[in-house]
Parts: structure tokens; C-alpha cells; sequence
């Protein structure tokens, strides 16, 4: 079946490093990469997200990148901040008006170190 | 406008026991979708409703079900509680007719615990 996978599952940096998350995907159909950010005791949070007719997207210090070919999409954090430690979750879905069904990764735990 | 509500926040509920769990979509926000999150296996997803209609399910058994009504909020339901159903459960409700059609935005969960 579908399937999303994401590495690391913890990642430690130090602050002011950049960061980077990496998700593979199965399903071809998949047209829709968003990324969330879930912190501790709070529900997930939509990040960023990209379509599969672009290539990458940024939005200040958060970028994602899609490699269709390969199925590939990865998140990068730069200058990494203490508010960015959080658990990371990718997903990969084939929507469309009226049905979606969305397959998430299983989360990468980021902590930023002082 | 209000975000995505779910009642009950906290459930504690025995084995063999069935439990009913309640989403809130966005106000005008037509689609639902119910998630289970453990830490060993993430966000796993188990249906989307939208006008009412089951339109995508997820691999979980048949004693998880839900529904939609005509205001678009939805229930979930859980019968014959295993210990394993423990989870915090997330809706998500989106808007299929709006220009981020795809953007989905959680509740803050039920905590459910089997004993």
C-alpha cells in the first residue's frame, strides 16, 4: 500500500545550524506535500507545503524541496532556533475536491541545543 | 473564526467498552477527517468524510466508524475498546471548495485511554 518515509527520527542541532528532513513516498497518484509541526501537548501545525508542478518552495527560514522523479521531498530549517524544537511530520497525498487521502510520515523529533 | 473543536479532551474507558468521540469542523468547512496518534506508529490515517459521505478510509478494522452530519460535524466511534486503541485521536477539517483546498487544520485531540 501507500507509503511515506521519513529520516531521521531524531535530529539534534545546534542552534544556529541549519536542519534538514528527508521523506520518501510511494504512491504516484501523490500531488500534495505539506509539512506540520507538532509541539509538545499541541495539535500538529501546518508549516509549509508544495504541489507536485513546483519544484521548491520558501518561506523565511523554512524551504522544501520536491524531486518528483525519485519521490523524494525534504525540509530545511536554517538558522535554526529553540522555538523550532518540536516532532516534524511530512505527509504525501493525492487530493481532490471532495476526497483526499493523506499518508503521513513517522515524525522526526528535532531539538536545538543552546 | 473558530478553529476545530473536539469533546471530550480526556476519555478513560475499559476494555469491551464502546465510546463516542465529536469534531467541529471550521465553520464552512465541509470535510472531516479523523486520524489516530500513538508514539509508536504516528499519525495514522482512518477516514475523511465530506457532504455526509464516507469518501476515503484507512486500514483500520470495521469496530472503527464514524459519520457526518448535515452541519458537518462528525463523530467518531470506537466499539469493543482494546488496549491498544489507546491513542489521542485528531480530527482535521478542510475547505474542498476553497483555494487551499488541500490545507487541513487539527483539533487539539482526545486523549483516549483503555484500561
Amino acid at each position: 500500500g501507500e507509503n511515506v518515509e521519513q529520516h531521521p527520527s531524531t535530529l539534534s542541532v545546534q542552534e544556529g545550524d541549519s536542519a534538514v528532513i528527508k521523506c520518501t513516498y510511494s504512491d504516484s497518484a501523490s500531488n500534495y506535500f505539506p509539512w506540520y509541526k507538532q509541539e509538545l501537548g499541541k495539535r500538529p501545525q501546518l508549516i509549509i507545503d508544495i504541489r507536485s508542478n513546483v519544484g521548491e518552495k520558501k518561506d523565511q527560514r523554512i524551504a522544501v524541496t520536491l524531486n518528483k522523479t525519485a519521490k523524494h521531498f525534504s525540509l530545511h530549517i536554517t538558522e535554526t532556533q529553540p522555538e523550532d524544537s518540536a516532532v516534524y511530520f511530512c505527509a504525501g497525498a493525492a487530493t481532490y475536491s471532495s476526497a483526499s487521502k493523506i499518508i503521513f510520515g513517522s515524525g522526526t523529533r528535532l531539538s536545538i541545543r543552546p | 473564526k473558530a478553529g476545530v473543536t473536539q469533546t471530550p479532551r480526556y476519555l478513560i474507558k475499559t476494555r469491551g467498552q464502546q465510546v463516542t468521540l465529536s469534531c467541529s469542523p471550521i465553520s464552512g468547512h465541509r470535510s472531516v477527517s479523523w486520524y489516530q496518534q500513538t508514539p509508536g506508529q504516528g499519525l495514522q490515517f482512518l477516514f475523511e468524510y465530506f457532504s455526509e459521505t464516507q469518501r476515503n478510509k484507512g486500514n483500520f478494522p470495521g469496530r472503527f466508524s464514524g459519520r457526518q452530519f448535515s452541519n458537518s460535524r462528525s463523530e467518531m466511534n470506537v466499539s469493543t475498546l482494546e488496549l491498544g486503541d489507546s491513542a489521542l485521536y485528531l480530527c482535521a477539517s478542510r475547505s474542498p471548495l476553497a483555494g487551499s483546498a488541500d490545507t487541513q487544520y487539527f483539533g487539539p485531540g482526545t486523549r483516549l485511554t483503555v484500561l
